[in-house]
């Protein structure tokens, strides 16, 4: 049982490239979330997933798009990299979001745009 | 959303008992709270999750007054492993379009000194 995995650990990109972030979850989770966190903004929620093929904006969506055509997956693209989007990606995922439910974490990606 | 707000960081010594409090004034009714600690170069994780008065699992224990516009993780005899970031979340725990309880905000970063 691996948890959360995320792919790749780190890459560097030049501005205007683009990028596909992979998550993938062995638990059979049915939410699925990205975040991105910055030096001394703690984390912020960029998109998430309430199941396969079902995706919804978090509190930075723009410059992101996201997909689940599975359900253990979770894709974040980067169509065109800018440089604030240096920062570290993490993915979770979650049964659900009822009491007491907790959201398990990837180990991050962290990104550099040059 | 309710907006939550915490110390930015603490310092603590082995073997004391840490109080972080988190004010959330505009709590709604059906609001929870919920805590997860984030280790450096790793995703947070679950720590204790409560809706009133006082909550206690084998890691930690929160306190909620009455009036629930604040709360209290409590971390007893603290070791050098419990300097990480805390993070206090308030939302609605089951997915409804509220997404406050995905919302991390900058957390408190707590250093446990020998």
């Amino acid at each position: 049982n691996a948890g959360v995995t995320q792919t790749p650990k780190f890459r560097v990109l030049k501005t205007g490239q683009s990028m596909t972030l992979l998550c993938a979850q062995d638990m059979n989770h049915e939410y699925m979330y990205w975040y991105r966190q910055d030096p001394g903004m703690g984390l912020r929620l960029i998109h998430y997933s309430v199941g396969e093929g079902t995706t919804a904006k978090g509190e930075v969506p723009d410059g992101y798009n996201v997909s689940r055509l599975k359900k253990q997956n979770f894709l974040l693209g980067l169509e065109s990299a800018a440089p604030s989007q240096t920062s570290v990606y993490f993915c979770a995922s979650s049964y659900s979001l009822d009491l007491g439910e907790t959201q398990y974490f990837g180990p991050g990606t962290r990104l550099l745009v040059l | 959303l309710a907006k939550t707000t915490q110390p930015i960081s603490m310092d603590s010594y082995e073997g004391q008992e840490v109080n972080i409090t988190c004010s959330h004034n505009n709590i709604a009714t059906n609001d929870y709270i919920t805590w997860y600690q984030q280790f450096p170069s790793q995703g947070p994780r679950f720590i204790i999750q409560g809706y009133k008065t006082k909550v206690t699992n084998e890691v930690a224990s929160l306190f909620i007054p009455a009036d629930r516009k604040s709360s209290t993780l409590s971390l007893p005899r603290v070791s050098l492993s419990d300097t990480a970031v805390y993070y206090c979340l308030v939302g609605v725990p089951n997915y409804g379009g509220s997404q406050g309880n995905l919302i991390f905000g900058k957390g408190t970063k707590l250093s446990v000194k020998p």
